[in-house]
């Protein structure tokens, strides 16, 4: 079975710098998705970025991009100029290729804070 | 264009007790998946319906089942509420017909169920 390692329970970054996130999985499968979810106190689970394991370049959405390393199982997160409105918990989550759509295997969550 | 909408935000409810949640999926969606969130966890995957039918399910025992109707909304239902299901649930929907890429997936906010 998949399983996603979240090992940051919790971050904090100044306004303006930048923040890693880490995410390990666990998979013997070749083909997969990755995402970043980033849930505010609102609750909602917004996307913020996915990546494709059959892609090599690593996907960028403006100041959020990551660093995945297929052959070590990671999948890290990196967020640029960070901005208070980051402030939420953020999710990595694992998703099959192929088969139903919906089944995310979510890590347990890193929550960050942007301070001021 | 409303997004995933869920009823009710919040609900407390008393052990041995039997709850239904709703859920309005995306217009457009005909995929509707279930997911409970524990407070300080992942969300995890309970189960997904399309065409009316449960197609897909998580580890989660029998006292949680679903429905799904031809406008393509759903209910989770639990019954023999115990106190550890207290937890956020959230739906979310997407759209069979295109890729199964991921990006397609939204949630709702949730329904934060409290049994006492």
């Amino acid at each position: 079975a998949q399983t996603v390692t979240q090992s940051q329970p919790e971050m904090s970054v100044q306004e303006a710098e930048t923040v890693t996130l880490s995410c390990t999985y666990d998979t013997s499968e070749s083909n997969y998705y990755l995402f970043w979810y980033k849930q505010p106190p609102s609750r909602q689970m917004i996307l913020v970025i996915r990546q494709e394991a059959y892609k090599q370049q690593n996907a960028t959405e403006n100041r959020f991009s990551v660093n995945f390393q297929k052959a070590a199982k990671s999948f890290s997160l990196k967020i640029s100029d960070s901005q208070l409105g980051d402030t939420a918990m953020y999710f990595c989550a694992f998703k099959n290729y192929g088969g139903s759509q919906g089944n995310l295997i979510f890590g347990k969550g890193t929550k960050l804070s942007v301070k001021p | 264009d409303a997004g995933v909408t869920q009823s009710p935000t919040h609900l407390i409810k008393t052990r041995g007790q039997q709850v239904t949640l709703r859920c309005s999926p995306k217009s457009g969606h005909d995929t509707v998946s279930w997911y409970q969130q524990a407070l300080g966890q992942g969300p995890q995957f309970i189960f997904q319906y399309y065409e009316e039918e449960e197609r897909q399910r998580g580890n989660f025992p029998d006292r949680f089942s679903g429905h799904q109707y031809p406008n393509y909304s759903s209910e989770l239902n639990v019954n023999a509420l115990l106190l550890g299901d207290s937890a956020l649930y959230l739906c979310a929907s997407s759209p069979e017909s295109t890729d199964i890429s991921g990006n397609t997936i939204y949630f709702g906010e949730g329904s934060w169920l409290t049994v006492v």
